[in-house]
């Protein structure tokens, strides 16, 4: 079956520094790799995706993920991170193929910002 | 939040009474979805419909039933709620052309007593 484990469930990080959140799957086939972030209270807002091409992508608000097969990961990196950017953030993968073009989502990654 | 309207936003409900929750869309998108969000485990999807009156189980469907009408409504109905089914709801959308993104609404918070 399907799977994709984040690691790590907090992390903290102070504001300037960087930041990279792991993600792996596990899949036979080729996956679409997504990463989504949710503030406090709110859905989850889109921040990458990855279907084919160049592995490393680029997303909204300064974010970036690489994807590497030889590992089943897809990290998400940010380079100098802001107060703004503390939310959770949540690693999805859909089976290419899947008619239902269902989502099965890790645990989710608690980031938090120290000024 | 792309077009979504989920409702209510939050409900207080007593265990063993039946809940309905909604979601309306404006997208005309093809997919929908029904997840819950529990801390830990993240989104686990409940039921998803590829079509009006075409419904199909996800991962967590027991307790849970769903309908669609019409493109643009897919209602959640928990027959008899448990405690066990306090939790966030979200709804989301895709359309299949769209890349298998999918987009989601802002959630419905329930508490069963």
């Amino acid at each position: 079956a399907q799977s994709v484990t984040q690691p790590d469930i907090h992390i903290t990080v102070s504001e300037g520094a960087s930041l990279e959140l792991r993600c792996n799957y596990s899949y036979g086939a080729t996956p679409y790799l997504f990463w989504y972030v949710q503030s406090p209270g709110q859905g989850l807002q889109l921040l990458l995706k990855y279907f084919s091409g160049d592995t490393l992508v680029q997303g909204i608000k300064g974010f970036e993920a690489e994807f590497k097969r030889s590992q089943s990961s897809f990290n998400l990196r940010k380079p100098s991170v802001h107060w703004s950017d503390a939310a959770e953030y949540f690693c999805a993968v859909v089976r290419e193929g899947n008619a239902g073009n269902m989502l099965t989502f890790g645990g989710g990654t608690r980031l938090m910002v120290k000024p | 939040d792309a077009g979504i309207t989920q409702s209510p936003r939050h409900k207080v409900t007593e265990t063993g009474t039946p809940v309905t929750l909604r979601c309306h869309q404006t997208e005309n998108h093809r997919y929908m979805y029904w997840y819950r969000q529990d801390p830990g485990h993240g989104l686990r999807l409940i039921h998803y419909s590829y079509g009006v009156k075409d419904t199909d189980k996800g991962e967590v469907s027991d307790g849970y039933s769903v309908s669609r009408s019409k493109t643009e409504d897919f209602l959640l109905t928990l027959e008899s709620a448990t405690s066990s089914q306090t939790s966030v709801y979200f709804c989301a959308i895709s359309e299949p052309l769209g890349g298998n993104i999918q987009y989601f609404g802002a959630g419905t918070r329930l508490s069963v007593l």
